[in-house]
């Protein structure tokens, strides 16, 4: 079975804060994705990565960026955490065209 | 023309009745289209998924139904359980390295028992 971790369920943070979400999947997958997901508004693409060292942006990068040092880990990085970036984040990973979800990791911007 | 609008945004079925949900796009390069399942306090799991060729695909209770010419797609749930309340996302992909799924914003459902 695939897996894939986040390395929190929950988090609080301040405004204006650098926050990390980290990521890991263990099958070796190509293909990795940071989406928000907020009610009404479904997924939305924040950015993903097809390769190492390598990131496209997604619908909403705005106020995001991304590291993909070594295969199985993906990171978001909010560089300086805003209210309006309180949500539901959820990784994924594929190797062609089936995205496998990790349990999310609900931030809090206080 | 990358969107993938979903209706209805939520839907309230009784216990062994059919749930219906279904999504439409504008791509026509789309030539991947699954459904997820999404429990609360979970993330996401792929339920189904169907590709142009093909007109209808069923697994168990679960059945995609697709129309290339109307460019909609529908996911149908069979005598529907109080198990199968939850939140159900449609997405489409073109089928080439560097893309991503689009998604549907979601139908909540529940089957009341």
């Amino acid at each position: 079975d695939v897996k894939v971790t986040q390395s929190s369920r929950y988090l609080v943070k301040r405004t204006g804060e650098k926050v990390f979400l980290e990521c890991v999947q263990d099958m070796d997958h190509e293909n990795m994705f940071w989406y928000r997901q907020d009610p009404g508004l479904g997924l939305r693409l924040i950015y993903f990565s097809y390769d190492v060292k390598m990131k496209e942006k997604g619908d909403i990068p705005e106020g995001y960026s991304v590291s993909r040092e070594k295969k199985e880990r993906f990171s978001l990085i909010l560089e300086s955490a805003s209210t309006n970036q309180t949500s539901m984040y959820l990784c994924a990973s594929s190797l062609r065209v089936a995205q496998y979800f990790g349990p999310g990791t609900r931030l809090t911007v206080l | 023309q990358q969107q993938v609008k979903q209706s209805p945004q939520s839907l309230i079925v009784q216990k062994g009745g059919i749930s219906i949900i279904n999504c439409a796009y504008e791509n026509t390069a789309f030539d991947y289209f699954p459904w997820y399942q999404q429990f609360p306090g979970k993330g996401p799991a792929l339920l189904i998924a169907i590709r142009p060729d093909v007109s209808e695909k069923k697994e168990g209770r679960f059945t995609i139904s697709f129309n290339k010419s109307a460019k909609q797609f529908s996911l149908h749930i069979m005598d529907s359980q109080p198990g199968d309340s939850a939140t159900y996302f449609c997405a489409a992909l073109v089928d080439q390295a560097g893309t991503a799924l689009i998604f549907g914003k979601g139908t909540t459902l529940s089957v009341s028992s």
